[in-house]
């Protein structure tokens, strides 16, 4: 099955500052999504982005498929963007979704 | 619009006992669904996967078991838990796999 690699493993913002992750597919996948797990653990569903960008206010991803990874860019972070960013992708027509290790952003006020 | 409802939302349960966790989806008709388990640190495994009634396959060999007795409902089960069983649970579902993948709220096992 497909490698998903997310950098940096951790990040420690100041409130206000931007930030960028990254994740790299050791395959072409179809389908790429990039999450939030909050504290209390349930994983929120970001961007749906197996290619191209796309802007969801402070948020915004890019998907460059023929080079295999994708960034998610964070404006202007609050304490509330605090917690892991999972990126997942599926290797086959089936669809198993294999995700990264994580990115543990830390926002402080 | 589809929903996924996951419970309970936590568990303490000791050694070998048994184990069932349910999911349900709504909003749909014969989604793919998944059970994953994330071990303290990061990282998701998916355990088991489903593409319609009575169809299961195991991700990793383990002391679980899944069903899926009808078109949006799974279930996580366990005939005797081990300490290693411990971790949090999700269920996801997609259509087609083509759509994304949503997850449930989680179940935190603990066995003790």
């Amino acid at each position: 099955g497909i490698q998903v690699e997310q950098s940096p493993p951790d990040l420690i913002l100041q409130e206000g500052a931007n930030s960028t992750l990254r994740c790299n597919f050791s395959d072409s996948v179809n389908n790429l999504q990039w999450f939030h797990q909050n504290p209390w653990g349930q994983l929120i569903n970001l961007f749906y982005i197996p290619s191209g960008t796309k802007q969801n206010g402070r948020l915004s991803a890019t998907t460059v498929a023929t080079e295999r990874y994708s960034l998610l860019y964070i404006s202007s972070s609050q304490t509330t963007d605090s917690g892991v960013y999972f990126c997942a992708g599926t290797g086959t027509s089936y669809g198993k979704l294999t995700f990264g290790q994580g990115t543990i952003l830390t926002v402080h006020p | 619009s589809q929903t996924i409802h996951q419970w309970p939302a936590t568990l303490v349960q000791p050694v070998g006992s048994p184990l069932s966790l349910e999911c349900t989806v709504e909003g749909t008709s014969n989604p793919n669904l998944y059970w994953y388990r994330q071990a303290a640190g990061r990282g998701l495994q998916l355990l088991f996967y489903s593409v319609g009634i009575g169809q299961i396959s195991s991700e990793v060999p383990q002391n679980l078991s899944a069903s899926r007795p009808q078109d949006r409902q799974f279930i996580l089960s366990s005939k005797k838990l081990l300490l290693s069983d411990s971790g949090f649970y999700l269920c996801a579902w997609s259509q087609l796999a083509v759509y994304g993948y949503t997850f449930g709220s989680g179940t935190r096992l603990t066995v003790v």
